[in-house]
């Protein structure tokens, strides 16, 4: 069976630093692969997908970015943080129409 | 382009009483609804689907049916629990969608007192 994997599961990281969260699938081969954000109170926002290695699309111009080395792993980045990047993060996969998601990273920005 | 509509929260009932939590949706061509629950502190899980006009989803006690001539794929569960506190996601994927992109509501959040 399928199962998606995301670490760590919470970050606490001042304004400023850099940022790494991963995301690696097992069980399938060639999956679509997402980020979402979930801030505070608020719905959820799609940043990045991915179709392939080395193919990603951008959804919200950000300070953030994404990269997808292998088949099955999906990162996510920034630079500098911000504070507006709090939030919770999703990753998720997809097939036949059907999208699974990560238990999620919750990243606090102080 | 894609949007879904949701009621926005908090909703706040006893046990047993009678939910709905209402969705309507725009979308190009003919999509695919979905009812997403999130548990706190966790991520999304798959609740529902309907893939087509008039088919109806359900789970856990849970029903929505695809309501094409109200673009509407309303929630409902005759007898809530309190292990039904959660926020719930109404979601589509566009017609001919390849990509498979979901397009959220806000999300509602639920919370059921014993």
């Amino acid at each position: 069976s399928q199962t998606i994997h995301q670490w760590p599961a919470t970050l606490v990281q001042p304004v400023g630093s850099p940022l790494s969260l991963e995301c690696t699938v097992e069980g399938t081969s060639n999956p679509n692969l997402y980020w979402y954000r979930q801030a505070a109170g608020r719905g959820l926002q799609l940043l990045f997908y991915s179709v392939g290695i080395g193919q990603i699309s951008s959804e919200v111009p950000q300070n953030l970015s994404a990269s997808r080395p292998q088949d099955r792993q999906f990162i996510l980045s920034s630079k500098k943080l911000l504070l507006s990047d709090s939030g919770f993060y999703l990753c998720a996969w997809s097939t036949q129409g059907l999208q699974f998601f990560g238990p999620g990273t919750r990243l606090t920005v102080l | 382009g894609n949007s879904v509509t949701q009621m926005e929260g908090p909703v706040t009932l006893s046990e047993e009483a009678f939910l709905t939590i209402n969705c309507t949706y725009t979308a190009t061509g003919y999509p695919s609804l979905f009812w997403y629950v999130q548990y706190p502190g966790e991520g999304l899980q798959l609740l529902l689907k309907a893939t087509k006009a008039d088919d109806k989803g359900s789970n856990k006690g849970f029903e929505a049916t695809y309501r094409k001539e109200t673009t509407s794929f309303h929630l409902e569960k005759g007898s809530v629990q309190v292990s039904d506190s959660a926020v719930y996601f109404c979601a589509l994927i566009g017609g001919g969608s390849t990509l498979g992109r979901l397009y959220f509501g806000r999300g509602t959040q639920l919370t059921v007192w014993p």
